[in-house]
Parts: C-alpha cells; structure tokens; sequence
C-alpha cells in the first residue's frame, strides 16, 4: 500500500541554523499537507500544497512539492525555539479519504 | 470556538474492559477520523467516515469500532482493550474530504490511553 516516508527522524540544531526534512512517498500524490504538532500538543495544519513543483513560503518557512509529485521538503530559515516540536506531511495518492502521515521529524533547538 | 473536543484525556484500564472515547466537532465538518500515535512511527489512520452513517476502515483498524450516528459525534469504541493498544489518540475533523482544497484536519486535544 501507500507509503509516505520522512528523514530525518530527530534533527538537533543550534538557534540560527538552517533546517530542513524531507518527505518521500510510494506512489504520486494528489497535494502534500505539512503539520506541526507542539511537545504535549496535537498536530496543527500548516500548509497544503497541489500542484507539480509548487513552492509556499510562510515567513521563515519554506515548503516545496516535487515536480513527480512524489516528494516533498520544509525548510527552515534561521531555526528559533518557538520552532521545537514534531513535523508531519500527510499524502493522499487519489481521493481515497485515507491521509497517509510520515512518520515525523522531531526539531530540537538549542538556544 | 471551533473545535474538536476528545475524552478523556488520559485513560488507564485493564485487560478486556471495554472503553469508549468520545470525539465531538461543532465545524459542521463532514469528515471525521481517529489517528493513533506512536513513537517512531507518526500517525496512523485507525478508522474515518466521510459522512453520517458512513465509516471505513484506515490503516489499522483491528480491535476498534467506530459509529457516526450523528455529524458531529464520532467515538471510538475497544470492545476488550489489550496492552498493544496503549498509545495516543486524536480525533480529527474536516470540513469535507481532507485532501480537497481548504479542507485540513483539526485535530483534537488526544487521549492518552495506557492498557495493563
């Protein structure tokens, strides 16, 4: 069945860099959605994304869908620690109702 | 406020005592689904529904029911609950399918449910 696959599992970085985690799944997507869920809170929407090569940007946020529509990545310019907590994309290959979530990317921000 | 209420929040039981979790939109949402949450391996759909009276299976439905008898209510039902089911629970509400457009999840406030 459909798979959605996310790398890296854990990323600890320093307050100022730059992250990023990328987002692969098993068949083509009809959009990519992004959540971010707080530690102790529940998942949070952040973006959606439809079309082919699509790139969002939301502040230091940027989202980006392949051009396969098979992947995609969240980039994080200049990393602070209101950006601690776990990144979900969630995938769903044809209007199945059966959003399929990554396994998350946990950030941890070191001041 | 819009949201989607889940109870309760934290739950211990035993062996075979069966639980309800309740879940509750007032979005008016068409879409429901329960998600359980594990470490290492994100979320996973438990059961959806589309629609009043409509629910079908997710990802990993054994040992779980669910019923959608009205729109807003949408709980989920373990008949004879077993420690493999110890983990964190959310509901989650759209206003229609989630993958159509402007439609995302909002999730409840999660259940943590420990099974000995």
């Amino acid at each position: 069945g459909q798979q959605v696959m996310q790398i890296p599992q854990y990323q600890h970085v320093q307050e100022g860099e730059d992250f990023t985690t990328y987002c692969n799944s098993s068949t083509t997507l009809s959009n990519i959605q992004w959540y971010k869920q707080r530690p102790g809170g529940h998942p949070v929407f952040l973006i959606q994304l439809v079309k082919s090569g699509e790139v969002k940007k939301q502040k230091r946020l940027t989202f980006q869908f392949g051009e396969a529509k098979k992947n995609s990545s969240l980039h994080i310019t200049a990393t602070q620690t209101t950006d601690v907590g776990t990144y979900f994309c969630a995938g769903d290959s044809g209007n199945t109702g059966k959003l399929i979530f990554g396994q998350g990317t946990t950030l941890q921000v070191k001041p | 406020e819009a949201q989607v209420t889940q109870n309760p929040r934290y739950l211990i039981t035993v062996t075979g005592k069966k639980l309800t979790v309740t879940c509750s939109q007032n979005m008016n949402h068409e879409y429901m689904s329960w998600y359980r949450q594990d470490p290492g391996l994100g979320l996973r759909q438990i059961y959806y529904s589309m629609n009043v009276e409509v629910t079908d299976k997710g990802d990993v439905p054994e040992g779980y029911k669910v019923s959608r008898k009205e729109k807003r209510n949408f709980p989920l039902i373990l008949e004879s609950p077993s420690p493999n089911q110890t983990s964190l629970y959310f509901c989650a509400s759209s206003r229609s399918h989630p993958s159509s457009y402007n439609s995302p999840l909002h999730f409840g406030n999660g259940t943590r449910l420990t099974v000995t």
